[in-house]
């Protein structure tokens, strides 16, 4: 079984904090990966892509590999009250057109 | 707009009833993907077609379910003999075959209620 673990939270972070979002993962053949966020009654979607090992920043969001220890995270700085929302970490393999093997999900609360 | 289009927004049906669901992608995606997502959980691998090719089916993927994309364009799902634990939120995706093949486009999704 091909799993990708997440801590389900909440966690709950001040505005204007670093929120730290973790995901692991068993299947070593798994060659990107991928965060979404889901709001509250609405899909998925894509924020980050990763597939080398070290980090990619994209604004406010730094995703960060390691293969060795198959572990993903995201980082959120300067977290805002809209960034409220439950993420999904999500492995994938481009000679499968990237169907996704999603976790549960982490829920993530920012105070004003 | 022209995002993932998906009808009936929610269905409502009494167990043993066949249900279908239709997923219309981005015009000109030509990679279709079908999840179900249940409360608390993130979104599950049904089914995926390149055109019309459904290239991978998840074990998840019971006999009473089939998918269809006839002509590469739009989708059905459809489930047969409908149980409670179908009940779940049905999504489908679109992606492009070239320039950021990986990024996923959701539709709204359809609620399943089985009754």
């Amino acid at each position: 079984q091909k799993e990708v673990e997440q801590n389900s939270g909440p966690l709950s972070v001040p505005e204007g904090a670093i929120a730290s979002l973790n995901c692991t993962y068993s299947d070593r053949g798994s060659q990107s990966f991928f965060w979404y966020r889901q709001y509250s009654g609405k899909s998925p979607e894509l924020i980050m892509f990763i597939y080398s090992n070290g980090d990619k920043e994209d604004g406010r969001f730094t995703a960060q590999l390691n293969k060795a220890s198959q572990y993903v995270s995201l980082l959120i700085r300067d977290s805002q009250p809209s960034d409220s929302a439950t993420y999904l970490c999500a492995g994938g393999f481009s000679n499968s057109g990237y169907a996704l093997n999603f976790g549960k999900g982490t829920s993530l609360l920012v105070t004003p | 707009d022209t995002g993932v289009s998906q009808n009936p927004r929610h269905k409502i049906t009494k167990r043993g009833q066949n249900v279908t669901f239709r997923c219309d992608p981005i015009s000109e995606h030509n990679r279709l993907y079908w999840y179900r997502q249940t409360l608390g959980q993130g979104p599950e691998f049904l089914t995926y077609f390149q055109n019309e090719a459904q290239l991978e089916k998840s074990r998840l993927l019971s006999d009473r379910f089939s998918a269809e994309r006839p002509k590469g364009s739009f989708s059905t799902l459809e489930i047969q003999r409908t149980e409670q634990g179908d009940s779940a939120m049905y999504l489908c995706a679109s992606s492009s075959n070239r320039d950021r093949a990986y990024e996923q486009y959701f539709g709204p999704g359809t609620r399943l209620t089985v009754t």
